[in-house]
């Protein structure tokens, strides 16, 4: 089963436009990982928000957390070319004790030169 | 330092047939885990190790065995495969020391089964 779900599943902009995906998970979580995938390759880590948090930066990327609401959202600012990608959310299954995450399905985002 | 390395990238198998994926990481990492990886379903857990000489199941275990013999190595076996294990496999590791909880992953296998 599927801890964390993304909205939407695909989004298409052009270059230079905002990005915002969305990130709904079930139970509580101590962190909120992101990861991007590009076509063809293993996942890499973008950004991890603690639950005590409830914004955080890195370059382009905000991260927002709303552990009230269990939702968490990627905004990447003035897109690129290279961001397209797909990007999934990812949170610890038994507390962090085994780094142990599950996985969203996942937001292909598509952006258009 | 090439991190996690994961052979071979693809493979053709015949049902029934079997094969071992390898995973090796030079990160020192105690952790480590098998995905995969379907359409629309984003990444499955199939078994993890916390350890050398220790395993354990995932969301997903049946049909796969796996070994952690050395710290470095995490290899994942198919004793006799079916068309439902076509999929691609991502093998990842990560470090349980302070507060480094990400996961670093390897490129994967592509994995078919006729």
């Amino acid at each position: 089963s599927q801890q964390g779900e993304e909205d939407p599943q695909a989004l298409s902009i052009q270059e230079g436009e905002n990005a915002t995906m969305n990130c709904s998970y079930k139970t509580s979580i101590n962190n909120l990982q992101w990861y991007r995938q590009n076509s063809g390759r293993g996942l890499v880590h973008l950004i991890l928000i603690r639950s005590n948090e409830r914004e955080k930066h890195s370059g382009r990327l905000r991260v927002t957390l709303d552990t009230s609401k269990k939702s968490s959202s990627l905004l990447i600012t003035a897109s690129r070319a290279a961001d397209t990608a797909s990007y999934f959310c990812a949170t610890p299954t038994d507390g962090g004790a085994t780094n142990k995450l599950i996985f969203g399905t996942g937001t292909l985002l598509a952006v258009q030169p | 330092n090439a991190g996690v390395t994961q052979t071979p990238k693809f493979r053709v198998l015949k049902t029934g047939q079997s094969m071992t994926l390898l995973c090796a990481q030079d990160m020192n990492h105690e952790y480590m885990y098998w995905y995969r990886q379907d359409p629309g379903m984003g990444l499955r857990l199939i078994h993890y190790s916390v350890g050398e000489g220790t395993t354990a199941k995932g969301e997903v275990p049946d049909g796969y065995n796996v070994s952690r013999l050395k710290k470095q190595n995490f290899l994942l076996g198919l004793e006799s495969a079916a068309p439902s294990q076509t999929s691609v496999y991502f093998c990842a590791s990560s470090d349980p020391q302070g507060t480094n909880e990400k996961l670093f992953f390897g490129s994967g296998t592509q994995l078919s089964v006729l």
